[in-house]
């Protein structure tokens, strides 16, 4: 079975552009959830989306967004992209929530210049 | 949110078993304990979860004391590969997501 993936693998962009990252869970699970892990650190929560609907949210500004689409595939926005936004972009899927082990992606590595 | 306390490396030996302590002194009723492995330029994976006492699996064993303010990952028969990043969570699932710290770096050596 697939596990979850993630697209693209590298992107870079520019300060000020937007980006879209994509994720596309193990078949059958409802829950995805996005990560955002700066070198050196451990990931850090940005959004978990269940049955389409944002179940949770970190402590992220408004620039970050998220969506689920029917099919249960997720897509991260990042507008007026920052340096500090460069970092490995993960994402998790489980059946059900995030009481449930997650199956991480292996990422989507942002930088900007 | 629980937070936990981890030692930033630890060191040792193929073919030993290697123990790593976490402590989270203000873990809630609802709260899971949860063990991610991560490589480098890959995501974290899922090695084990328990509420109390000793859950085991095909890869490790995860041990926590009554009073559930701490709890001991432990891998049998350490290789090289199992070289790495281990994360310790505790939650309970809900909207604040996942708190990964900064996790223990585990080096093996031959």
């Amino acid at each position: 079975d697939a596990g979850v993936t993630q697209s693209p693998t590298h992107l870079i962009k520019t300060r000020g552009q937007h980006v879209t990252l994509r994720c596309s869970p193990i078949s059958g699970h409802k829950s995805v959830s996005w990560y955002q892990q700066v070198l050196g650190q451990g990931p850090q929560f940005i959004f978990q989306y269940y049955e389409k609907e944002e179940r949770g949210r970190g402590n992220f500004p408004d620039r970050f967004s998220a969506r689920q689409f029917p099919n249960y595939s997720s897509e991260l926005n990042v507008n007026a992209l920052l340096l500090g936004d460069s970092a490995l972009y993960l994402c998790a899927s489980s059946l059900l929530g995030l009481n449930q082990p997650q199956h991480f992606g292996d990422g989507t590595r942002l930088s900007i210049l | 949110l629980a937070k936990t306390t981890q030692p930033i490396s630890m060191d040792s030996y193929e073919g030993q078993e290697v123990n790593i302590t976490c402590s989270h002194n203000n873990i809630a009723t609802n709260d899971y304990i949860t063990w991610y492995q991560q490589f480098p330029s890959q995501g974290p994976r899922f090695i084990i979860q328990g509420y109390k006492t000793k859950v085991t699996n095909e890869v490790a064993s995860l041990f926590i004391p009554a009073d559930r303010k701490s709890s001991t990952l432990s891998l049998p028969r350490v290789s090289l590969s199992d070289t790495a990043v281990y994360y310790c969570l505790v939650g309970d699932g809900g909207a604040d997501g996942l708190t990964f710290g900064k996790g223990t770096h585990l080096i093996i050596q031959p």
